[in-house]
């Protein structure tokens, strides 16, 4: 069974500052990871994946997210967030056709 | 074009009305997929059609009654839903099954 964990529900955050969002995952079989944002009223986009090679997966906005296999994790960074970046961010795990999602991270940016 | 489109964007329905949700996507993907989404939670997979074939049905109540009618197009028919099943419904498509998967905007169902 494959599961993900999202620690943290909410992130506030002051405009240009950087920002983590955490996430954990759990399966017995080689997995494939994925990070989505969901803007309000609006479905899913994706953001990066990690497959398999480079552990350091470069995404789309300035994101970027570190696959650890020893801890299971795969945390999103950004180095300086925008306004714009305000949205629900889900980490999903997948294999073959199935996605299943975190509960979702919140992040706010303040100006 | 990676776009997937739903129609309609919003529905309200009472709960013996017949209605509906449609889903298209012209990127050539074989997979398509139906999401349900309640207020703050994630995406739960509903449907999965794999070269127009249902190959995945999450033990979704039969009031829900998914069709694909050809590569391109996805409906949702809805009869006799409740009121809990009020909620964003997502489709998807990919080529590439979980590894790449387009989400559409939704259509946010009321059901009263």
């Amino acid at each position: 069974a494959q599961s993900v964990t999202q620690l943290d529900s909410q992130v506030p955050v002051f405009e240009e500052a950087p920002v983590e969002l955490r996430c954990n995952y759990s399966s017995s079989v080689s997995v494939y990871l994925f990070w989505y944002v969901q803007y309000p009223n609006q479905g899913l986009q994706l953001l990066l994946k990690y497959l398999s090679g480079s552990t350091l997966v470069k995404g789309i906005n300035g994101f970027e997210a570190e696959f650890n296999k020893s801890q299971t994790s795969f945390h999103l960074r950004k180095p300086s967030v925008h306004i714009s970046d305000t949205a629900e961010y889900f980490c999903a795990v997948g294999n073959t056709d199935k996605l299943i999602f975190g509960t979702g991270t919140r992040l706010q940016v303040f100006p | 074009d990676t776009e997937v489109t739903q129609t309609p964007k919003h529905l309200v329905m009472g709960m013996t009305n017949k209605k509906s949700l449609k889903c298209e996507q012209h990127m050539g993907h074989r997979a398509m997929y139906w999401y349900k989404q309640k207020a703050k939670k994630p995406p739960e997979l509903m449907f999965v059609y794999s070269y127009e074939k249902l190959s995945i049905n999450e033990s979704v109540p039969s009031r829900f009654s998914p069709e694909c009618p050809n590569s391109s197009l996805l409906n949702l028919h809805l009869h006799a839903l409740q009121p809990e099943d009020s909620a964003l419904y997502l489709c998807a498509s990919s080529q590439n099954g979980a590894y790449e998967q387009y989400f559409g905007p939704g259509t946010r169902l009321t059901v009263t």
